[in-house]
């Protein structure tokens, strides 16, 4: 069974400072990952995925992630936060053979200090 | 032009009703899905359908009932409503041939009374 972790529930940072997001994730073949954002009151909007190929992939609002097959990761980072990028923040990880159900971590919550 | 919408957006009710949400996608996608976010905000799948199709069905009561009638809409019907399914239930739609990621619906805050 696939599963995913974010290990820091809250992660609180200062605007203009970078970000880094941790994601592990278990999947028994090669895994579709994405990162999704949470902003209050609204829906999963899509950052990035990671189907095949590249293992860094760029993604909207300037962030970008990186897949490690051999740590098991597909951290998120951003150079320079801004203070709208405040959210919640979703990593998942898809299962072609299981209908393209996602699979999500528990999210980590950013705060962005002015 | 949204591309998956829901209805209502919040949902008030006492325990024991019974309620509909309604989705609907106009992408084009086979492949539709409910979420639920608890209060933790853990999110997970509760059903999918492909080509109307019931596909993943993960452990949810028998209260819970989803229903679609054609590839662009899925509802979720639940029956005699309890305090414990207060949460906001999220509609998805991907494309399984073209392997597409899921689009996410705005999500129905459901809160029972």
């Amino acid at each position: 069974a696939q599963s995913v972790t974010q290990p820091d529930i809250h992660i609180t940072v200062s605007e203009g400072a970078s970000l880094e997001l941790r994601c592990n994730y278990s999947y028994g073949a090669t895994p579709y990952l994405f990162w999704y954002v949470q902003s209050p009151g609204q829906g999963l909007q899509l950052l990035l995925k990671y189907f095949s190929g590249d293992t860094l992939v760029q993604g909207i609002k300037g962030f970008e992630a990186e897949f490690k097959r051999s740590q098991s990761s597909f951290n998120l980072r951003k150079p320079s936060v801004h203070w709208s990028d405040a959210a919640e923040y979703f990593c998942a990880v898809g299962a072609r053979a299981a209908g393209n159900k996602l699979t999500f971590g528990g999210g980590t919550r950013v705060l962005v200090k002015p | 032009d949204t591309a998956v919408s829901q209805t209502p957006k919040y949902l008030v009710t006492q325990m024991g009703n019974d309620k509909s949400i309604k989705c609907e996608q106009n992408l084009g996608h086979d492949t539709m899905y409910w979420y639920k976010q608890d209060s933790k905000k853990f999110l997970k799948i509760m059903f999918s359908y492909n080509n109307k199709e019931l596909i993943i069905n993960e452990t949810v009561p028998n209260r819970f009932s989803p229903k679609s009638p054609d590839k662009a809409h899925l509802n979720l019907h639940i029956n005699s409503l309890e305090l414990g399914d207060s949460a906001v239930y999220f509609c998805a739609s991907s494309s399984r041939t073209a392997n597409t990621e899921a689009f996410f619906g705005q999500g129905t805050r459901l809160t029972v009374v």
